[in-house]
């Protein structure tokens, strides 16, 4: 049982190129997120999927899409990358049978971008 | 919009003893859950500890328990008997229910704790 993993651990993109971060659950979870991590900063919510084939916008969107391909999987994808997306993305998944459910986080994703 | 506030940036602690982090928030719900989450340095998030907002009483899980004072807004993190694999950095998170299936995390800036020997 691996929880939530994600690929890859670190990638170096340049300004304009186009990458996609995987992320998968193992534990039969409903809900996905992706949240990205800023240098003094807590986690901000890019996008989070309450349930397969469903896919909602959170806090800071912008530059990003997400495709919830399976109940498993859910991947970010940055279509042009820019500086400003230099930062650290966690994937994470929760059961949503009730409110309150804890979330599970990946060990996450080290991006930069020059 | 929710906000979570933690005034310390960063706290020290001498092995074995106690320190407690401070997390405040802002919301006008009633119910809410409150959690405090633990990143060390190899950045996995990591659960430490978990409130509802309708119990009173406070939680505790082994060494690490929390301070709840709904009215004050106050939700703050006590360890006890500190240990060296305590250093890390410490969130304080709020989630809401956003009224359909979906519950949303609101993180604070973070803590950064560290343990001497």
């Amino acid at each position: 049982n691996a929880g939530v993993t994600q690929t890859p651990k670190f990638q170096v993109l340049k300004t304009g190129q186009s990458m996609t971060l995987q992320c998968a659950q193992d534990m039969n979870h409903n809900s996905m997120y992706w949240y990205r991590q800023d240098p003094g900063m807590g986690l901000r919510l890019i996008y989070y999927s309450a349930s397969e084939g469903t896919t909602d916008k959170g806090e800071v969107p912008n530059g990003y899409n997400v495709s919830r391909l399976n109940k498993r999987e859910f991947s970010l994808r940055l279509e042009s990358a820019a500086p400003s997306q230099t930062s650290v993305y966690f994937c994470a998944s929760s059961a949503d049978d009730s409110w309150g459910e804890t979330q599970y986080f990946g060990p996450g994703t080290r991006l930069l971008v020059l | 919009a929710q906000t979570v506030t933690q005034s310390q940036p960063e706290m020290s602690v001498q092995e074995a003893e106690t320190v407690t982090l401070s997390c405040t928030y802002d919301t006008s719900e009633n119910n809410y859950y409150l959690f405090w989450y633990k990143q060390p340095p190899s950045r996995q998030m990591i659960l430490v500890i978990r409130q509802e907002a309708y119990k009173q009483q406070n939680a505790t899980e082994n060494r690490f328990s929390v301070n709840f004072q709904k009215a004050a807004k106050s939700f703050s993190l006590k360890i006890s008997d500190s240990q060296l694999g305590d250093t890390a950095m410490y969130f304080c998170a709020f989630m809401k229910d956003s009224g359909g299936s979906n519950y949303k995390l609101t993180f604070g800036k973070g803590t950064l704790l560290t343990v001497n020997p």
